[in-house]
């Protein structure tokens, strides 16, 4: 399968635990996008990538979340001390241009 | 700012009848625009997209969309209904091209009734 991967893809945890979720894009895609979606809402841009640059960041990624992508290649999304707040699905996508691809999603619950 | 309005939360339809999904957007440039699909379960699929070409933007599986700057617009079509085609669709927009901060509407279910 050459399309997005990510994992896990579900995450169960506990309020104030940390939290990585890791995005394997289209090997040749050089952009790499994460986005949150919430139950009946469209997904909402967090960041950008391309290559290994981060070039983007929406505010809605506070200081508890950063994310890396080292080599260009895969990335991660690590949450600090999770709040109820950031249960969500974690969309990762990659793309060459304007078309992105998009990833089957982490779900997270934080309890 | 930039944003999606889809105006209708939940679009019921019955199989062969048309599907029209609507979408108006806010933007201070000429954005490039674009139509989402999300099947339950699945990662979400282009099927469109408007990049200042023809304004008539023709899609996968018989959809189709029209660019209106006029109207702020780009609302989706098929002319004939599928029970392959019930799922959640999205309105996007990357309001000036340069930047890769993508805009989502808030999507639209799509029904299709046997």
């Amino acid at each position: 399968d050459t399309g997005v991967s990510q994992d896990p893809r579900h995450k169960i945890t506990k309020r104030g635990q940390n939290v990585t979720f890791r995005c394997d894009p289209i090997s040749e895609h050089n952009r790499l996008y994460w986005y949150r979606q919430t139950l009946g809402q469209g997904p909402e841009f967090l960041t950008y990538f391309q290559n290994e640059a981060q070039l983007e960041k929406s505010r809605l990624l506070s200081d508890r979340f950063s994310a890396e992508r080292p080599k260009g290649s895969f990335s991660t999304l690590e949450i600090q001390r999770t709040e109820q707040g950031d249960s969500a699905m974690y969309l990762c996508a990659s793309s060459l241009e304007d078309e992105q691809f998009f990833g089957p999603g982490t779900r997270l619950t934080v309890l | 700012a930039q944003s999606v309005t889809q105006l209708d939360s939940h679009v019921s339809v019955s199989e062969g009848t048309p599907v029209l999904l609507r979408c108006n957007y806010s933007s201070s440039y000429s954005p490039s625009l674009f139509w989402y699909v999300q099947h339950p379960n699945k990662g979400l699929q282009l099927l469109l997209k408007y990049t200042s070409a023809a304004t008539l933007v023709k899609g996968i599986n018989g959809f189709e969309a029209e660019f209106k700057k006029s109207e702020t617009s780009f609302h989706l079509t098929k002319p004939s209904a599928h029970m392959s085609d019930a799922a959640e669709y999205f309105c996007v927009v990357n309001p000036d091209n340069y930047g890769q901060n993508f805009v989502f509407g808030p999507g639209t279910r799509l029904s299709v009734l046997p």
